[in-house]
């Protein structure tokens, strides 16, 4: 069982380029979430995702946008990339239907450089 | 708007020395508080999750207390190892996770 898988590991992009941040879990985990990291920052929610089909606003969603065509995998998409979206991001998931729905798991992470 | 703070933001000590984090928070309408570890260049492992009901959850050298009236938890690692080396990050759920800056522990062999 690989748990969450991320790809790519890292990226360097040019500023004004489309990017997709590929994410994939293998638990049936019904809740899925996107978090940037900060050096200083913390973790800060993006979009989240409670089931298959829903999707919602975290934190700090703009100039993201996210899919759940299915329970395995949630796409985070940069339309037009900005320095400022240089961070490392992680991908998270929940199985809010069991008895431990609180506790997320996460992926290794994407390095993401925009220039 | 929860805000969490963890200090330090660093730590080193020798080896076999307690190690005691601390992480505050502002809101205390919180449902649970999770602690995390997070190796360099890795993703973040749950450590502990403490109900809002709970004060204090244990995991073998682990334990983390939680007093919510005053928007607090600490996290305790007894006789501290190299191997605790890592960044340590508390976050807590009122409807959505929010994350402290962590604390980096070094132990030093």
């Amino acid at each position: 069982i690989a748990g969450i898988t991320q790809a790519p590991t890292s990226q360097i992009l040019a500023a004004g380029r489309r990017m997709t941040l590929r994410c994939t879990q293998d638990m049936r985990h019904n809740a899925m979430y996107w978090y940037r990291q900060d050096l200083g920052l913390g973790l800060r929610l993006i979009h989240y995702s409670n089931t298959a089909g829903t999707t919602g606003k975290g934190e700090v969603p703009d100039g993201y946008s996210v899919s759940r065509a299915n329970t395995d995998d949630f796409p985070l998409t940069l339309a037009s990339a900005v320095p400022s979206q240089t961070s490392v991001y992680f991908c998270a998931s929940s199985d809010q239907a069991s008895g431990d729905p609180d506790t997320q798991y996460f992926g290794p992470g994407t390095r993401l450089t925009v220039l | 708007k929860q805000e969490v703070t963890q200090i330090p933001a660093a730590l080193s000590v020798p080896e076999g020395e307690n190690l005691v984090l601390n992480c505050s928070f502002t809101d205390s309408a919180i449902y649970n508080l999770q602690w995390f570890r997070q190796d360099p260049g890795k993703g973040l492992t749950s450590l502990l999750l403490i109900q809002s009901s709970q004060r204090e959850q244990t995991s073998g050298r682990l334990n983390a207390s939680l007093d919510k009236s005053s928007g607090r938890s600490t996290l305790y690692i007894a006789a501290s190892q190299p191997g605790d080396s890592a960044t340590y990050l508390c976050a807590v759920n009122d409807y959505k996770l929010s994350f402290g800056a962590g604390t980096t522990v070094t132990v030093r062999a």
